[in-house]
């Protein structure tokens, strides 16, 4: 079956350390999307790939950053300029620049510090 | 630009009875419309999207929402509420803002459903 697949589930991280979360899919879709969770604050975009070897700031870039080598995988580190980076993060792809197609999402990973 | 707001954070119901999750946007062009719904610990899972075709869309587990352009709402409702609805429920209206960003979504907070037996 297609999907997403992001790992690790969990993912303790220590002062001063950066942390990379994978995310890779298998649905051939173009873009890709990568966003923070908070409880009460919905989804908030940090980065965004349309493309193989192209990619955009989100709303919340700010402490993160990606890479878009291969179409099937977006990593985000989480860098320790990041001072709150506790939270759900969220992978997601879709047929790219297309306004009504849906993203489809992966299981997540949850983020904490030690 | 595009903005989605959902009334209520926590919406609880009885078993059987109707759930209706209300979804406000706003947008200067013809929006597409989306409801996700999210399981503790799990990631989004579409229930159903509007793309122009017909104003009340079906989606899965009995869901269904409609589009009314008049009051710029998306509101979700199923008639019957099962214990397994409960969950998280998120609206998204689509960027359609040409040069890259087409197709991002912008997401409500999210409505938390709680089903009491």
């Amino acid at each position: 079956d297609g999907g997403i697949t992001q790992s690790p589930k969990y993912l303790f991280r220590k002062e001063g350390q950066n942390v990379t979360l994978s995310c890779e899919q298998n649905l051939n879709h173009d873009a890709m999307y990568w966003y923070r969770q908070d409880p009460g604050q919905g989804l908030r975009l940090i980065y965004y790939s349309q493309i193989v070897n192209d990619f955009q700031k989100g709303d919340i870039a700010e402490g993160y950053s990606v890479s878009r080598e291969k179409k099937e995988s977006f990593p985000l580190t989480v860098t320790s300029a990041q001072k709150n980076p506790t939270a759900f993060y969220l992978c997601a792809s879709s047929i790219r620049g297309t306004s009504n197609q849906p993203q489809h999402f992966g299981d997540g990973t949850r983020l904490s510090i030690l | 630009a595009q903005s989605v707001t959902q009334l209520g954070s926590h919406v609880s119901v009885s078993e059987g009875a109707l759930v209706l999750l209300r979804c406000n946007y706003s947008s200067s062009v013809p929006p597409y419309l989306f409801w996700y719904v999210q399981y503790p610990n799990q990631g989004l899972q579409l229930l159903l999207k509007y793309t122009s075709a017909a104003t009340l869309v079906k989606g899965i587990n009995g869901f269904e929402a409609e589009f009314k352009k008049s009051e710029t709402s998306f509101h979700l409702t199923k008639p019957s509420a099962h214990m397994s609805d409960a969950a998280e429920y998120f609206c998204a209206v689509s960027e359609s803002n040409y040069g890259g960003s087409q197709g991002n979504l912008i997401f409500g907070k999210g409505t938390k459903l709680s089903v009491k037996p």
